[in-house]
């Protein structure tokens, strides 16, 4: 069982470059979340969909863009990378409407660092 | 709005100590509680779960009740060992029971739990 699949699991990137990271879910879940990862701070949402088609914002999304490809994919792309955006990035996905029973399930993460 | 408190850690036991870790929330309607663990260099795995008041949540030894009254779900296990060291986090879903829209799950800062043998 698969589950969430996030590649790459580690980066580092020139400030002011860009890059992708991607994520997939062969649960047929409807509902998919990226999350950023810092010490002291928990867990921080950055966007998330609610269902293929659809995107939202979330705790922190500035400097961030997504795109929900299709059901089992959820791109999380950084246009011009900084400093401030090193950091551990985590995927999730749910049932949607029956996350409230089932929770999350989280992908390995990807780590990265802008420098 | 909905949120999450969580004790400060870290927390260090010796091996076969009594684990106690503080969740309260504070939330309207009636949102379900999870416990995630975090093991070193991993994702969050969900450890256990409540959807409901006075249901108790269990798993791996790991125990958690769903208090209304107090507003808490705290983590315990009798006996840690050395393997269970990892960051812990609570969680509430940001939705209500009662057939609505969509909500989110809102988590604690996490704590980190370290054992010693």
């Amino acid at each position: 069982n698969a589950g969430v699949t996030q590649t790459p699991k580690f980066q580092v990137l020139k400030t002011g470059q860009s890059m992708t990271l991607q994520c997939a879910q062969d649960m047929n879940h409807n509902s998919m979340y990226w999350y950023r990862q810092d010490p002291g701070m928990g867990l921080r949402l950055i966007y998330y969909s609610a269902s293929e088609g659809t995107t939202d914002k979330g705790e922190v999304p500035n400097g961030y863009n997504v795109s929900r490809l299709n059901k089992r994919e959820f791109s999380l792309r950084l246009e011009s990378a900084a400093p401030s955006q090193t950091s551990v990035y985590f995927c999730a996905s749910s049932e949607g409407s029956a996350q409230q029973y089932y929770g999350y399930t989280f992908g390995s993460g990807t780590r990265l660092t802008v420098v | 709005g909905n949120s999450v408190t969580q004790m400060e850690g870290p927390v260090t036991l010796s091996e076969e100590a009594f684990l106690t870790i503080n969740c309260t929330y504070t939330a309207t309607g009636y949102p379900s509680l999870f416990w995630y663990v975090q093991y070193p260099g991993e994702g969050l795995q969900l450890l256990l779960k409540a959807t409901k008041a006075d249901d108790k949540g269990s798993n791996k030894g790991f125990e958690a009740t769903y208090r209304k009254e107090t507003t808490s779900f705290h983590l315990e296990k009798g006996s840690v060992q050395v393997s269970d060291s990892a960051v812990y986090f609570c969680a509430l879903s940001d939705q209500q029971n009662y057939g609505g829209s969509q909500g989110n799950l809102i988590f604690g800062k996490g704590t980190k739990l370290s054992v010693k043998p």
